[in-house]
């Protein structure tokens, strides 16, 4: 398998437009995870999914962030309107069932 | 809400000493998992070693190994004969129950001095 597969792997944007992360998750895994880093607040949760149901998106900053998962094979996690502050490595990992998470390679997303 | 205290921002290792990361984490549950991941410069995290807190037995993996100090909260990952490879960011991540978000710390810079 080829791991979880996040593109792009870079991304730089202008404030005020709309940005999609993908993410696509190793087969069989029934869980997904977006995280966030950033110097300030480190590795932070923003949303999983079990099973393509969201489960937990307290972490998720405001209504400008939306995530979707229409299937077993395939997420995305889209900012709009995207800002300064939204700069940051967004990671997405899977899991199947008592099992451990593997992270994808990670987006670096810059808005200037 | 359960909480991952790394409080040394960074550490220096000789090439083939010994180092010990620290961590401490606040929970009430008693179903949980700790773990250890790097990252290097390439920034993908890797899962360098599990611990379950029903374990009493401290894991290891090859030169890595931890220091579950169940009561004290504590979960310290040592690493033996440092090679210049290990250099990298670690975090330290807590765990409830086994199907759930991670927890991460803030993550402590190892160096290693060739």
């Amino acid at each position: 398998d080829a791991g979880v597969i996040q593109s792009p792997r870079h991304e730089v944007t202008e404030m005020g437009q709309e940005v999609t992360l993908r993410c696509k998750p190793i087969s069989g895994h029934d869980y997904l995870f977006w995280y966030r880093q950033t110097m300030m607040r480190g590795l932070e949760l923003l949303i999983y999914f079990n099973n393509n149901v969201p489960i937990d998106d307290s972490g998720m900053p405001e209504d400008r962030f939306s995530a979707k998962m229409p299937n077993a094979s395939f997420s995305t996690l889209k900012i709009q309107p995207s800002e300064p502050r939204d700069s940051a490595v967004y990671f997405c990992a899977s899991k199947a069932q008592n099992t451990e998470a593997f992270f994808g390679q990670g987006t670096r997303l810059t808005v200037v | 809400a359960q909480t991952v205290t790394q409080s040394q921002p960074e550490m220096s290792v000789q090439e083939a000493e010994t180092v010990t990361l620290s961590c401490t984490y606040d929970t009430s549950e008693s179903d949980y998992y700790l773990f250890w991941y790097k990252q290097p410069p390439s920034r993908q995290m890797i899962l360098v070693i599990r611990q379950e807190a029903y374990k009493q037995q401290n894991a290891t993996e090859n030169r890595f190994s931890v220091n579950f100090q169940k009561a004290a909260k504590s979960f310290s990952l040592k690493i033996s004969d440092s090679q210049l490879g290990d250099a990298a960011m670690y975090f330290c991540a807590y765990r409830h129950g086994a199907n759930s978000k991670l927890t991460f710390g803030k993550g402590i810079t190892l160096s290693v001095r060739p």
